[in-house]
C-alpha cells in the first residue's frame, strides 16, 4: 500500500498562510487529492489532481506538487477553516493521510 | 441536488454481518461510481471497495475475503454487507461518489456510526 504521511497538527492565526504537506512513499504522479472535515461532518474535496479547484471551494485553496511531495496551501486562513484536512492518493488503490488538524490561535 | 445517504444499523454483535445500503437522488449508479469508506472514532479514511457504473465491483484486499458490495439501479441503491465483524470494525461508514472511473470523491453521505459489540 502506498503510505501518505502527514504532520498531525499546526496551529495559526486567521489571516497568515499556511501549508499542510503530504509525502507519499512511492510515487504517484499527480493523483493527489485533498479534503476537509469539520467535527461530525463528511468530507469536503477541496483539490483534486495535485492542484486543481474543486467547483465551489474558494480561491484561498490551492494545491501542488507531483511524485511524492505536495502541499495544501490556505492563503489567508480564516476562522471557518479550522478543520482536519486529509490527503489521499488514486495512483495505486486508494489511501488517505492520517490527516492534519488545523487550528486557528 | 446529488445527495447520497446511509442507513444501517448502529450496534452489530461480535462476528455478525454488517448491511448498509446506501441511497442516491440526483444522479444515475450508471453514470457515477459508488465508493464505501470508513473512519473508526478519532482516525482516519480508510477505502473499502467500489461499485462502478458499469455494475463491476472492486476491493481493497484488507476485505476482500469478507466484503460484498452490489447495487439495485431501480431503486437507486448501493449495499455494503460486510461479515466475521470484529470490535476493529466499529467506524462510521460513508457512500462516496466518483466520476469516470476515478477515485475522487465529489460528493460524500453523512456516513453511519456502527458499533460492533461482544
Amino acid at each position: 500500500d502506498t503510505v501518505l504521511t502527514q504532520s498531525p497538527a499546526l496551529a495559526v492565526s486567521p489571516g497568515e498562510r499556511v501549508t499542510i504537506s503530504c509525502r507519499a512513499s512511492e510515487s504517484v504522479s499527480t493523483g493527489m487529492h485533498w479534503y476537509q472535515q469539520k467535527p461530525g461532518q463528511q468530507p469536503k474535496l477541496l483539490i483534486y489532481g495535485a492542484s486543481n479547484l474543486e467547483s465551489g471551494v474558494p480561491a484561498r485553496f490551492s494545491g501542488s506538487g507531483s511524485g511524492t511531495d505536495f502541499t495544501l496551501t490556505i492563503d489567508p486562513v480564516e476562522a471557518d477553516d479550522t478543520a482536519t484536512y486529509f490527503c489521499q492518493q488514486s495512483w495505486n488503490d486508494p489511501t488517505f493521510g492520517a490527516g492534519t488538524k488545523l487550528e486557528l490561535k | 441536488q446529488v445527495q447520497l445517504k446511509e442507513t444501517g444499523p448502529d450496534l452489530v454483535q461480535l462476528t455478525q454481518t454488517l448491511s448498509i445500503t446506501c441511497t442516491v437522488s440526483g444522479f444515475s449508479l450508471t453514470t457515477y461510481n459508488v465508493h464505501w469508506v470508513r473512519q473508526p472514532p478519532g482516525k482516519g479514511l480508510e477505502w473499502m471497495g467500489a461499485m462502478w457504473n458499469g455494475g463491476g465491483t472492486d476491493y481493497n484486499s484488507a476485505f476482500k475475503s469478507r466484503l460484498s458490495i452490489s447495487r439495485d439501479t431501480s431503486k437507486s441503491q448501493v449495499f455494503l454487507k460486510m461479515n466475521s465483524l470484529q470490535t476493529d470494525d466499529t467506524a462510521k461508514y460513508f457512500c462516496a461518489r466518483s466520476y469516470y472511473s476515478s477515485y475522487i470523491y465529489d460528493y460524500w453521505g453523512q456516513g453511519v456510526m456502527v458499533t460492533v459489540s461482544s
